[in-house]
């Protein structure tokens, strides 16, 4: 069965700053990967996907994420953060072929002004 | 396009009663689902409807929790009786067609805090 492992519960990172969340998976056959937000008391939002194709996936609000298959790995990046981007991020996967998707435990974005 | 809708948004109850939750999917959407969030934990499945048939209730606790789908669009997740570790957000989704990778959208979900 697939997992999602987010290494880190909670990143501090100053405002303008560069920041990586991780993200690592495991399966043995092809994926699709999600970041998913949640702002505070709010359900989650889809920020960004990979389901095939170039291994870059971009958000619209800045946010970049690259597929590594041989590490599998999909590290969230932003190259500057803003107070707005505090929220709890989850890295989820399902299988191709599959329409289950599992969740991390997720990781808390602090932003320090 | 109108998002998927839940109520109540809270609900706070004494351990041992009971609670039930509705959700409305997004007009269209197939598959619903139920998550359950517990504080610092990520979401995690509890049931699987495709249209009104039940595709995963492996994780449900069935000696409490139920949950149905009667016409295929809305549905109820039932608790009964409550325990205290039963405490969390309670988060109803929604697809398409996520075969193909198409999204899941989420509800504001519903935040249960059992005392």
């Amino acid at each position: 069965a697939q997992s999602v492992t987010q290494l880190d519960s909670q990143v501090p990172v100053f405002e303008e700053a560069p920041v990586e969340l991780r993200c690592n998976y495991s399966s043995s056959v092809s994926v699709y990967l999600f970041w998913y937000v949640q702002y505070p008391n709010q359900g989650l939002q889809l920020l960004l996907k990979y389901l095939s194709g170039s291994t870059l996936v971009e958000s619209i609000n800045g946010f970049e994420a690259e597929f590594n298959k041989s590490q599998t790995s999909f590290h969230l990046r932003k190259p500057s953060v803003h107070i707005s981007d505090t929220a709890e991020y989850f890295c989820a996967v399902s299988l191709v072929g599959d329409d289950k998707i599992i969740f991390g435990k997720g990781t808390r974005l602090h932003i320090l002004p | 396009e109108a998002g998927v809708a839940q109520s109540p948004r809270y609900k706070i109850i004494e351990k041992r009663q009971s609670v039930a939750f509705w959700c409305n999917p997004i007009s269209g959407h197939a598959t619903l689902y139920w998550y359950q969030q517990i504080l610092g934990q990520g979401p995690k499945l509890l049931i699987q409807f495709q249209n009104n048939g039940v595709v995963d209730d492996s994780q449900l606790p069935k000696d409490r929790f139920s949950a149905e789908r009667l016409k295929g669009v809305d549905s109820t997740l039932k608790i009964q009786p409550a325990k205290l570790e039963d405490s969390a957000v309670y988060l109803c989704a929604s697809s398409s067609d996520i075969l193909s990778g198409n999204t899941i959208y989420f509800g504001e979900g519903s935040w249960l805090t059992v005392v």
